[in-house]
């Protein structure tokens, strides 16, 4: 059974901190995708990394996917109070897997 | 991308009762997905419905407990049988978005409560 496991659960810090949060397997996966989700709300996608060692940045977000593709993480610099939120790592193969989160506050 | 009406956004439900979540995709799609979320927990894929052919259960699903209808390319609805409190969780539905680099979209969840 594949597994994504993501660290930490849970993540507090002040704006304007850094911030890297991970997404690890045992398993290839063939793509990565990055989402966010806010209360009352589904999950939207961030971003999708694809080939072993890329690199992607959204604004102050940067992802990156391990060269053997099976783990990524996404780095946060200067948080902001909207950045708040459920940050889920979804592996695709002939399927889509999802971790458990990371629940992500940034006090003000 | 895609977008999706999902109603109702929550309820608080009798057990031993049924409820059925509604999806309206703006557009036409082949699949669309229907997931779990409990608390702390990952989006657990309850289905897959396609229109003009029985939906498909992942293990731990069965069609008794959530029957699921797909009259249209644009539509979908999942029904949560015989509830008890253990049903109690977010549910979502998804389609992938073609246009997303294999991107899925999600409606906005409905709230599950049974009393």
């Amino acid at each position: 059974t594949q597994l994504l496991e993501q660290s930490p659960q849970f993540l507090s810090i002040q704006e304007g901190e850094n911030l890297t949060v991970y997404c690890n397997s045992s398993s290839v996966f063939s793509s990565l995708q990055w989402y966010r989700q806010e209360p009352g709300e589904g999950p939207v996608l961030l971003v999708t990394v694809v080939t072993g060692g890329e690199v992607k940045k959204l604004k102050r977000l940067t992802f990156q996917f391990g060269d053997a593709r099976k783990d990524s993480s996404l780095h946060i610099t200067a948080a902001q109070t909207g950045d708040t939120g459920l940050y889920l790592c979804a592996g695709r193969d002939d399927k889509i897997i999802f971790g458990k989160g990371t629940r992500l506050h940034i006090l003000p | 991308s895609a977008v999706i009406s999902q109603k109702p956004s929550r309820d608080i439900c009798q057990r031993g009762t049924s409820l059925t979540i509604q999806c309206q995709v703006d557009s036409q799609v082949t699949m669309m997905f229907w997931y779990r979320q409990q608390p702390g927990q990952s989006l657990t894929l309850i289905a897959t419905a396609n229109q003009g052919s029985e939906a498909t259960y992942e293990s731990g699903f069965v069609i008794d407990k959530f029957p699921i209808s797909r009259p249209n390319l644009t539509f979908s609805t999942l029904t949560v049988s015989n509830m008890s409190p253990e049903d109690s969780s977010i549910y979502l539905c998804s389609v992938e978005d073609p246009g997303g680099v294999y991107g899925y979209t999600f409606g906005s969840g409905t709230r599950l409560t049974v009393v």
